[in-house]
């Protein structure tokens, strides 16, 4: 069966600090990754997906598929990265539902 | 706008009433999600419409809960006898296709008194 697993329900670092919001799976196929975010009063929306390899609001993450792992990265976090954020998997090509994690507040204190 | 609308945007009602919630997708988008956002549970998914297929109803958690999806396009959400423990945010999502990313609305916030 397949399973998202953000460890940190909640995570703190001051502005221009480093952070990655860590998130596992488990998935015997070959899944799709994305991270989404959900600002204060804002709805729920795509951050980045792994097929992308491409980097949104100098974040990126990378499929580790050794690890079954998509750690969020970011070198200098902002005060407005403070969010919730969501990892979720997409079993690969077929269709259907994402699966998410429990989520991760990121709080960045100036 | 062009983003996924639901509503209401909030619903307080008293226990063993009966709720619909209403979503209206991005137009052209075939695949439709629903999930529930509780605190501490995350996002808990629901049901999943795509195209004319029979809808994916594994997620939903009792027989009081029921979805159907009009025309392709407009879908509710329909909770009957409601339990205090149904109290949450309801998400609806679309895409244009089941492995597309998702688009989601802001969510129906419910209250069961």
């Amino acid at each position: 069966a397949q399973r998202v697993t953000q460890p940190e329900k909640l995570l703190s670092v001051f502005k221009g600090a480093p952070v990655e919001l860590k998130c596992n799976y488990s998935y015997s196929g070959s899944p799709e990754l994305f991270w989404y975010v959900q600002y204060s009063r804002q709805r729920l929306q795509l951050l980045l997906r792994h097929i992308s390899r491409e980097s949104i609001k100098g974040f990126t993450a990378d499929l580790n598929k050794g690890e079954t792992s998509f750690h969020l990265k970011k070198p200098f976090a902002q005060e407005e990265d403070s969010a919730m954020y969501y990892c979720a998997l997409h079993r690969g090509s077929t269709l259907g539902r994402l699966y998410f994690g429990r989520g991760t507040q990121l709080t960045v204190w100036p | 706008g062009a983003g996924v609308s639901q509503s209401p945007s909030n619903k307080v009602t008293e226990k063993g009433k009966d709720v619909e919630l209403r979503c209206d997708p991005i137009s052209g988008h075939t695949a439709l999600y629903w999930y529930r956002q509780s605190l501490g549970q995350g996002l808990e998914f629901l049901i999943y419409f795509q195209g004319n297929s029979a809808p994916d109803k594994s997620g939903l958690p009792s027989d009081r809960f029921s979805a159907e999806r009009t025309g392709g396009s407009v879908s509710t959400l329909t909770i009957q006898r409601t339990q205090q423990e149904d109290s949450a945010v309801y998400l609806c999502a679309s895409s244009p296709g089941g492995n597309q990313p998702q688009h989601f609305g802001d969510g129906t916030r419910l209250s069961i008194l």
